[in-house]
């Protein structure tokens, strides 16, 4: 059984088009994060859930918007997408902030 | 000084010898650490976590923490070639409740 998975892995858009990237744990964590993965491999915290509650909003731009449902699931919709949003982005999940995280396969972002 | 700072490498060692890395870290106040290894490609797998000084063996890997000189390091005995990717450190950052991620040393392994 995966044990965070995410959908898609790959997605190709033009500029300025809208799009979501979904995320699921069955590891019954409590905390939940988006990272951003650039092409110098630099991995950086987006956002952070915590039982559904946003605890981390890092300096993203206002087009990211996070949503999380229930403590499972925590998905990622971007407005208006640009090239810099050329990314791998990696959901993650946690038993509590300061435990081990776990990472899903990630979604390679490629805008046009 | 940056958070996680690590050195980007690429690290080469020898197949069966001990390849050591390297992390520093700057709050002082840190209390969890952790080291991933990722392949190109693929998304970080966590090897180790140690949250307290001195050392933490896990099969052929072993941890150790140093918080009065802020280091933490990760030791690869009998390295094998599938042993070659990116290893990340990773240290809570306790003023802001999370975890921030070195930029990674890349370990090659000679054959």
């Amino acid at each position: 059984d995966t044990a965070v998975s995410q959908t898609p892995k790959y997605l190709v858009t033009q500029m300025g088009n809208d799009k979501s990237i979904k995320c699921e744990q069955n590891l019954g964590h409590d905390t939940m994060y988006w990272y951003k993965q650039d092409s110098k491999k630099f991995l950086k915290i987006m956002f952070s859930y915590n039982n559904k509650e946003l605890i981390i909003n890092e300096t993203v731009p206002n087009r990211f918007s996070p949503k999380s449902p229930d403590k499972a699931h925590l998905n990622l919709h971007i407005n208006s997408l640009e090239l810099g949003d050329s990314a791998v982005y990696f959901c993650a999940s946690s038993q509590d902030r300061l435990y081990e995280q776990y990472f899903g396969p990630g979604t390679r972002l490629t805008v046009t | 000084q940056k958070e996680v700072e690590q050195n980007s490498g690429p690290l080469s060692v020898p197949e069966g010898a001990i390849a050591s890395l390297n992390c520093t870290y700057s709050d002082r106040g840190s209390q969890s650490f952790f080291w991933y290894r990722q392949y190109s490609g693929k998304s970080p797998e966590l090897i180790m976590s140690i949250y307290s000084n001195g050392d933490k063996e896990d099969g052929r890997f072993t941890a150790q923490l140093n918080k009065a000189s802020q280091y933490v390091s990760l030791l690869i005995r009998d390295s094998q070639p599938s042993d070659s990717a990116t290893y990340l450190c990773a240290v809570n950052v306790n003023r802001d409740d999370k975890i921030i991620f070195g930029k990674g040393t890349r370990l090659h392994i000679l054959p």
